[in-house]
């Protein structure tokens, strides 16, 4: 059974980027999908693109092409979301959740991340 | 994008109740949906996938239904542990994009 676990809290300025990992423990890292979902408070989730690591090329969610960046290290089993020109309305917590099938990424997810709480404020 | 929207979005019950959440796409999505159940401070966790098929450890008093545009998540009798916050999600092209999310409180 797989677990991911993800990097801690950051508060962040307008402008800035910010950079989220989440590390799998188990097996089958790289065959796997993980995409990136966020959840604004007290809101709904919000998916942000994800990647195969097998075969390393990202997909995003137009919204936030040109601002996000996905990409997976195979021999540290670690997959990482870069945000970049965050915003205050970017403000909320970041999940990493692994794709429900071998090889897809149009998918359902399960498990996830325990979440990176990311603050956007001057 | 498909706009998936769920109702109620708050449902007030009790337990013992059968329950319904529903969840329309704004196109054909075939059986291409999941159901999440997320609790305060936690990570959602997958329920139902491809529409009708129970993820493993579920319990059976969850039930998922529908095709097309049009789908339902049935709890044949709440528990004290079903109080959550429960999503759809489709897969059937991206962006991946999710329910608005309806809220199971107590009556």
């Amino acid at each position: 059974q797989v677990q991911l676990v993800q990097s801690g809290a950051e508060v962040k300025k307008p402008g800035s980027s910010v950079k989220v990992s989440c590390k799998a423990f188990g097996d089958s890292f790289s065959s796997y999908a993980i995409s990136w979902v966020r959840q604004a408070p007290g809101q709904g989730l919000e998916w942000l693109g994800g990647i195969i690591p097998l075969f390393g090329t990202p997909t995003y969610a137009q919204k936030f092409q040109g601002r996000v960046t996905i990409t997976a290290d195979k021999s540290t089993t670690t997959a990482y979301m870069e945000l970049s020109n965050l915003r205050p309305e970017d403000t909320g917590l970041y999940y990493c959740a692994r794709g429900g099938v071998r090889g897809e990424l149009l998918v359902w997810v399960d498990p996830w991340g325990q979440g990176t709480l990311i603050t956007v404020s001057s | 994008d498909i706009q998936m929207t769920q109702s109620p979005s708050t449902l007030s019950a009790s337990v013992g109740d059968r329950v319904a959440i529903t969840c329309r796409g704004s196109q054909n999505i075939d059986t291409y949906l999941a159901w999440y159940q997320q609790k305060p401070g936690k990570a959602p966790k997958v329920l139902v996938y491809k529409s009708s098929i129970l993820e493993s450890g579920v319990p059976s008093r969850f039930s998922g239904s529908g095709s097309g545009t049009d789908f339902t998540l049935t709890i044949s009798s709440l528990q004290p542990d079903d109080f959550a916050t429960y999503y759809c999600q489709q897969y059937k092209s991206y962006p991946l994009t999710f329910g608005g999310g309806t809220k199971v409180d107590m009556k």
